[in-house]
């Protein structure tokens, strides 16, 4: 059974940092892909960044202006979200997912997400 | 970034009830396009992928269709457990595989 489990998340105060991870089980980790995806209290969900299996290649939405960095860690099946210079609008749910890919090799959807974990950014 | 804009943005529906929900894109993206439903407090799960393709153990009361820039994803004799949100996301565009703002379907 494929299982992505988030944690890290909690309170932090404007200005902080977080780093974010996600413990993946039930299929071969360092074949696939990851993304983070985050939802504010209320609104629908925003993709954040994704990183190839083998970190090769890495994405970032443009909203994040670089404060955010993504990395796995193959030999431990982890994906990570370091979160820098946090601003009251990051506060969201923020989940891990896998990717999966159609038959012609091109990006398809993300096929199991995470529980999620709750940043709150306040002072 | 191509946009995803989904209709309406909520809806009130019954038990048995056949629901549709609207995605348009802002420019065409083939069938490259995705459902994914969320209840409250849950983490969103994959529908339908490639527009018309259920994914495995969803069930067939779900269907979608569509191609280019207008899709829609029909849900026949709605149950209790699919009042829920509803999200359309395209993949023609990626990594960026940006979202529509969400149907959620209620009593």
């Amino acid at each position: 059974e494929v299982q992505l489990v988030e944690s890290g998340g909690g309170l932090v105060k404007p200005g902080g940092s977080l780093r974010l991870s996600c413990v993946a089980s039930g299929f071969t980790f360092s074949t696939y892909t990851m993304t983070w995806v985050r939802q504010a209290p209320g609104k629908g969900l925003e993709w954040l960044s994704s990183i190839s299996n083998s970190s090769s290649y890495i994405s970032y939405a443009d909203s994040l202006k670089g404060r955010f960095t993504i990395s796995r860690d193959n030999a431990k099946n982890s994906l990570y979200l370091q979160m820098n210079n946090l601003r009251a609008e990051d506060a969201a749910v923020f989940y891990c997912a896998r990717v999966s890919y159609d038959s012609n090799g091109f990006f398809s959807s993300f096929d199991f997400w995470g529980q999620g974990t709750l940043v709150t950014v306040s002072s | 970034d191509i946009q995803m804009t989904q209709s309406p943005s909520s809806l009130s529906a019954s038990v048995g009830d056949r629901v549709t929900i609207t995605c348009r894109a802002s420019q065409s993206i083939s069938t490259y396009l995705n459902w994914y439903q969320q209840r409250p407090g849950k983490a969103p799960k994959l529908l339908i992928y490639a527009a018309s393709t259920l994914q495995s153990g969803v069930p067939s009361r779900f269907s979608g269709s569509g191609s280019g820039t207008d899709f829609t994803l029909t849900i026949n004799s709605l149950q209790p457990e699919d009042f829920a949100t509803y999200y359309c996301q395209q993949s023609f565009r990626a990594p960026a595989l940006t979202f529509g703002g969400g149907t959620k379907v209620e009593v």
